[in-house]
């Protein structure tokens, strides 16, 4: 089955700190996905990337920013991170160039600035 | 633009009970539907999707989905809830061309009681 991990369950980062999240898929896939997850407020895309090199906006993407220079792998940089960046983030991956395909998950990051 | 509504943000049934999941979608375009389910500390796994085949769309765990264009709907049913069934449930739009993404709904969270 499909793996996409995330480098870090938890991870507690200070205001004003640079902070990378890793996400890495095994299986070749072309999409690749970021969103963030707050109580009551579901899942936000903040970056998606279709191709190595690629990226797209989502809803929220202020504040952060993404690299994708191999395919398997997508990281999300907070530049300066800040309280209101404290959550859930969640990385995913698809098969195809269409988004009809099965997103396949990772476990998650819970990411809190202090 | 593409969005979701999910009506309740929490359900609670009992156990053997009807489970009835509202959602509610606006597409510009014909859509692609999917209900995922989060367990506890997990990451995001696919129920079902509806990508125009058959109105009707049977997933995993007993779970099904009725597409209704007329209504916009896409609502979860499942005819016996089950203890284990105690997740987070979210509904995902997608207009399934090639650099889109999956747009989320703000889950609604199953409770089951014995």
């Amino acid at each position: 089955d499909v793996k996409v991990t995330q480098s870090s369950r938890y991870l507690v980062k200070r205001t004003g700190e640079k902070v990378f999240l890793e996400c890495v898929q095994d299986m070749d896939h072309e999409n690749m996905f970021w969103y963030r997850q707050d109580p009551g407020l579901g899942l936000r895309l903040i970056y998606f990337s279709y191709d190595v090199k690629m990226k797209e906006k989502g809803d929220i993407p202020e504040g952060y920013s993404v690299s994708r220079e191999k395919k398997e792998r997508f990281s999300l940089i907070l530049e300066s991170a800040s309280t209101n960046q404290t959550s859930m983030y969640l990385c995913a991956s698809s098969l195809g160039q269409t988004t009809n395909e099965k997103l396949f998950f990772g476990s998650g990051t819970q990411l809190s600035v202090l | 633009a593409q969005s979701v509504t999910q009506l309740g943000s929490h359900v609670s049934v009992s156990e053997g009970a009807l489970v009835l999941l509202r959602c509610n979608y606006s597409s510009s375009v014909p859509p692609y539907l999917f209900w995922y389910v989060q367990y506890p500390n997990q990451g995001l796994q696919l129920l079902l999707k509806y990508t125009s085949a058959a109105t009707l769309v049977k997933g995993i765990n007993g779970f099904e989905a009725e597409f209704k264009k007329s209504e916009t709907s896409f609502h979860l049913t499942k005819p016996s809830a089950h203890m284990s069934d105690a997740a987070e449930y979210f509904c995902a739009v997608s207009e399934g061309q090639a650099g889109t993404a999956l747009i989320f709904g703000k889950g609604t969270t199953l409770s089951v009681s014995s």
